[in-house]
């Protein structure tokens, strides 16, 4: 059964850093696209990135260029999102998926999620 | 980017009765929209893709249909389990693979 387990998040204040990682296995890793997807509280699912299973296509939504950075390790079976110059609209539950069986824009298996919270 | 709309924001049904689920995107995204379904506390799950196939170990009694902009989610005859909240994504124009602002489904 496919795995991913986030870690790294907690509270940080406005302009502050964090980096996420989410650790997979249960599957050859370095064969699937991966995603970060958030959801602020209360509220509904906005995707954040993508990474390709060989890192080359990388994209991002628009509010968070330029501040976030995905990235991935294929040895270590790890995906990790860094995000700097956090703002108070950034606080959100984050979760990593994975593709669906290729289809690299569907999110086909999701971790449990890792809280951050931006406030002063 | 696409705006994708669904409704009823909440639905009342009976267990052991039929939702309906709608979804609409502010232009045509073809086939390529997805269903997921998120338990409180818990990820998301992907149900559909492809407007209609269900994703792997995803019961029967869950079916998409559409095409284009208008695309719905039908529960056949609701359990216990599928009390709980719906989200439509198209990943047609993609990036971004923008969401709908969900639907709960609850107990009447």
């Amino acid at each position: 059964e496919v795995q991913l387990m986030e870690s790294g998040g907690g509270l940080v204040h406005p302009g502050g850093s964090l980096r996420l990682s989410c650790a997979a296995s249960a599957f050859t890793f370095s064969r699937y696209s991966m995603h970060w997807v958030r959801q602020a509280p209360g509220k509904g699912l906005e995707w954040v990135s993508y990474i390709s299973s060989s890192s080359r296509t990388i994209y991002y939504t628009d509010s968070v260029k330029g501040r976030f950075t995905i990235s991935r390790d294929n040895a270590k079976n790890s995906l990790y999102l860094q995000m700097n110059s956090l703002r108070a609209e950034d606080t959100a539950v984050y979760y990593c998926a994975r593709d669906y069986d290729g289809i690299g824009e569907l999110l086909g298996y999701w971790g449990q999620g890792t809280l951050v919270t931006v406030s002063s | 980017e696409i705006v994708m709309t669904q409704s009823p924001a909440t639905l009342s049904v009976s267990p052991g009765e039929r939702a309906t689920l709608s979804c609409r995107a502010s232009q045509s995204v073809g086939s390529n929209l997805a269903w997921y379904q998120q338990k409180p506390g818990q990820a998301p799950r992907l149900l559909i893709y492809g407007a209609s196939t269900r994703a792997t170990g995803i019961p029967a009694r869950f079916s998409g249909s559409g095409s284009g902009t208008e695309f719905t989610l039908t529960i056949s005859s609701l359990q216990s389990e599928d009390f709980t909240v719906y989200y439509c994504q198209q990943y047609n124009n993609w990036p971004p693979g923008t969401f709908g602002g969900g639907t709960k489904v609850e107990i009447k």
